[in-house]
């Protein structure tokens, strides 16, 4: 059964800090996903990574992929407190079946 | 704008009464998902349809639950009986596969079981 594991679940941070959110997973994935979800919405599509080494950056946000060590990053850099939210990671074990595992997700609060 | 919609995006029910939830996916996605998000368990995988057939739906509790998609625009979620332990979110999220696989999701329906 995938496993997949978030680190920290909650994270409280000042606004210009930065920090790192780990996403682990059990077993040999070919893709992994980042979602964002504000309170009370839906889940915002982030990043799709799709091989080993694979980074993206949108804005204060990048994600990276480390398939050998079945570890994503998605870091923040200079915090603003619009980047508030719960940011998710899912992982695709591909073979046909389609189905993400999420992660439990992390909380984000940006305090000024 | 293509999008997932959802209806109803909120419902109060009482213990016993059906509940039935629609999802209309994004006009060409071949792939529906229904997940279930509390604050205890996260986001749990129901079901999902891929060209409208049900490929898995060993995360949905049987006796009560069903889920279909008569046509490639509808997809539908019922709970018969409902009962106070299924007050959640439910989120319908649809995808093409195989090519692209990610999941974009609708806006959710939120039900609460009295």
């Amino acid at each position: 059964e995938l496993k997949v594991e978030q680190n920290p679940l909650f994270l409280s941070m000042q606004e210009g800090k930065n920090y790192t959110i780990y996403c682990n997973y059990s077993t040999t994935s070919d893709r992994l996903y980042w979602y964002r979800q504000d309170p009370g919405k839906s889940l915002e599509s982030l990043f799709v990574l799709l091989s080993n080494g694979a980074v993206k950056q949108e804005g204060r946000l990048m994600a990276s992929l480390d398939t050998k060590a079945r570890l994503s990053t998605l870091h923040i850099t200079a915090a603003v407190h619009d980047l508030s939210a719960t940011y998710f990671c899912a992982v695709d074990i591909g073979a046909g079946s389609y189905q993400l595992t999420f992660g439990k997700g992390t909380k984000l609060s940006v305090i000024p | 704008d293509a999008r997932v919609t959802q209806t109803p995006r909120h419902k109060v029910t009482e213990m016993g009464q059906e509940v039935t939830m629609r999802c209309q996916p994004i006009l060409g996605h071949n792939t529906v998902f229904w997940y279930r998000q509390t604050m205890m368990q996260g986001l749990e995988l129901l079901a999902y349809f891929r060209n409208r057939a049900p490929l898995d739906d060993s995360g949905m509790p049987k006796d009560r639950f069903s889920a279909e998609m008569p046509d490639a625009t509808l997809a539908t979620l019922k709970i018969q009986p409902s009962e106070p332990r299924d007050s959640a979110v439910y989120f319908c999220a649809s995808g093409l596969t195989p090519s692209v696989r990610e999941q974009f999701f609708g806006p959710g329906t939120r039900l609460t079981v009295l």
